[in-house]
């Protein structure tokens, strides 16, 4: 029972342009929502969060945008560059567990 | 500030053996996370120690186990391995803790590779 779903396993985006990253997600006890960033070899890094309450979180070139109805939740990138390409993960948040996607690797085209 | 550290980075093992793997919190955090991480898969939740008792399980058997130290560090040891356990384990760290709902961020160490033969 996929919880937390990355329809999207690859996406390539020219550097400059934007990058949409989305998120879907069935239970409707998660409160929060976060996006982290993977490179090979190493852990997920944190990038951006979203409390169930909000609809939009903004921080520099990261967006989280969240539809409560939909059960949806995108991250937008702009303008993307090179070192944004890495595996991001799509987590869902209830009582502390964190509930991941399965990721989304994005190649950014100089 | 010290981040999330873990020791080893990379295990070799056969069948049926018995291994400890070891998380550092970052400094502050008084939660640790495991988490598996298949390749190709999103990390699985194992469970959680929240001032060193299990505070929540994902769907693992019991031969996943943990600890947590009184400095919050914390172990996780797997029984019996299986080839199916070959995995990165990831562990993450958190300011929170209380049982029903938060919206503390988790930390992420670098993982532990484990190859089981």
């Amino acid at each position: 029972d996929q919880q937390v779903k990355q329809n999207s396993p690859s996406l390539s985006v020219q550097e400059g342009r934007i990058s949409i990253l989305n998120c879907d997600y069935t239970n409707s006890m998660f409160d929060y929502f976060l996006w982290y960033k993977k490179y090979p070899a190493e852990g997920p890094t944190f990038l951006i969060s979203i409390s169930s309450i909000k609809d939009k979180n903004e921080d520099g070139r990261f967006t989280v945008f969240l539809n409560k109805s939909a059960k949806h939740l995108s991250l937008h990138i702009v303008p993307s560059q090179p070192g944004d390409s890495a595996v991001y993960f799509c987590a869902a948040s209830a009582i502390e567990k964190l509930t991941f996607g399965t990721g989304t690797r994005l190649t950014i085209i100089p | 500030e010290t981040g999330v550290t873990q020791s080893p980075t990379h295990l070799i093992k056969t069948r049926g053996q018995q291994v400890t793997l070891r998380c550092s919190s970052q400094s502050g955090h008084n939660t640790v996370s495991w988490y598996q991480q298949a390749l190709g898969q999103g990390p699985q939740f194992i469970f959680q120690y929240y001032r060193e008792e299990e505070n929540g399980r994902g769907n693992f058997p019991p031969r996943f186990s943990g600890l947590q130290f009184p400095n919050y560090s914390s172990e996780l040891n797997v029984n019996a391995l299986e080839l199916d356990d070959s995995a990165l384990y990831l562990c993450a760290s958190s300011l929170g803790g209380s049982y029903g709902g938060s919206t503390d961020t988790q930390y992420f160490g670098p993982g532990t590779r484990l190859t089981v033969l």
